[in-house]
């Protein structure tokens, strides 16, 4: 079966310190991956996404996620911390087993606090 | 800039009521989605539609229904509100294409069923 790890419900980061928020998935083909954000009484905002090329992908606001496949791991990393990037973050994978319709497996979440 | 409306931010309802949640799109998409989001379990998918007076059903339908008569609106409709459905309800919309677009989502509304 196809899903999305978020294996920490909360990560605490000293603002000005690096940041990275763990998923790691398990699909079958190759993984279309997305970052998605959310702020207090906001929806969610899309921050980046892996669809093919560098494993390196830079996103929204400084973020950016590393694809490594041999890891089925899509960690989303920042150098330095803002008290501003306390949200809940999502992983999400495209469910691969639906051809040609567009649906996503979400992370269950990580809620992000940066401490001044 | 995509905007999606909800046209309720929090909305208090009795068990039994039918409830109607409406969200609007401004941006022509074709493809529009409602999730419901509660801790721990991430976003879940209630229903989608692909274009106009289409419709699919995700991966927890029950217990509601939804209508899309115009390109630009997508209705949630709780036939029988119980309080399991309180929850807060996401609507999102996607281009088309390019395919792999991201999603666009409203500020949610926040539905309590007492």
């Amino acid at each position: 079966a196809q899903s999305v790890a978020q294996p920490e419900d909360q990560v605490n980061v000293a603002e000005g310190n690096p940041l990275t928020v763990k998923c790691t998935y398990s699909v079958s083909g190759n993984p279309y991956l997305f970052w998605y954000v959310q702020y207090p009484n906001r929806g969610l905002q899309f921050l980046l996404k892996y669809i093919t090329g560098d494993n390196l992908v830079k996103g929204s606001y400084g973020f950016e996620a590393e694809f490594n496949k041999s890891q089925t791991s899509f960690h989303l990393k920042k150098p330095s911390a803002l008290v501003s990037d306390s949200a809940l973050y999502f992983c999400a994978v495209r469910d691969m087993s639906l051809e040609g319709n567009y649906q996503l497996i979400w992370g269950a979440g990580t809620k992000l606090i940066i401490k001044p | 800039d995509v905007k999606v409306t909800q046209s309720s931010r929090y909305l208090v309802k009795r068990t039994g009521e039918k409830v109607f949640l409406e969200c609007v799109q401004d941006m022509d998409h074709e493809n529009m989605f409602w999730y419901r989001q509660d801790p721990g379990l991430g976003l879940r998918l209630i229903y989608f539609s692909y274009d106009v007076k289409m419709k699919e059903k995700g991966d927890i339908p029950e217990g509601y229904s939804v209508s899309r008569e115009k390109k630009e609106r997508f209705s949630l409709i709780l036939e029988s509100a119980s309080t399991n459905q309180t929850s807060m309800y996401l609507c999102a919309s996607k281009s088309l294409q390019p395919y792999n677009s991201p999603l666009h989502f409203g500020n949610g509304t926040r539905l309590t069923v007492t």
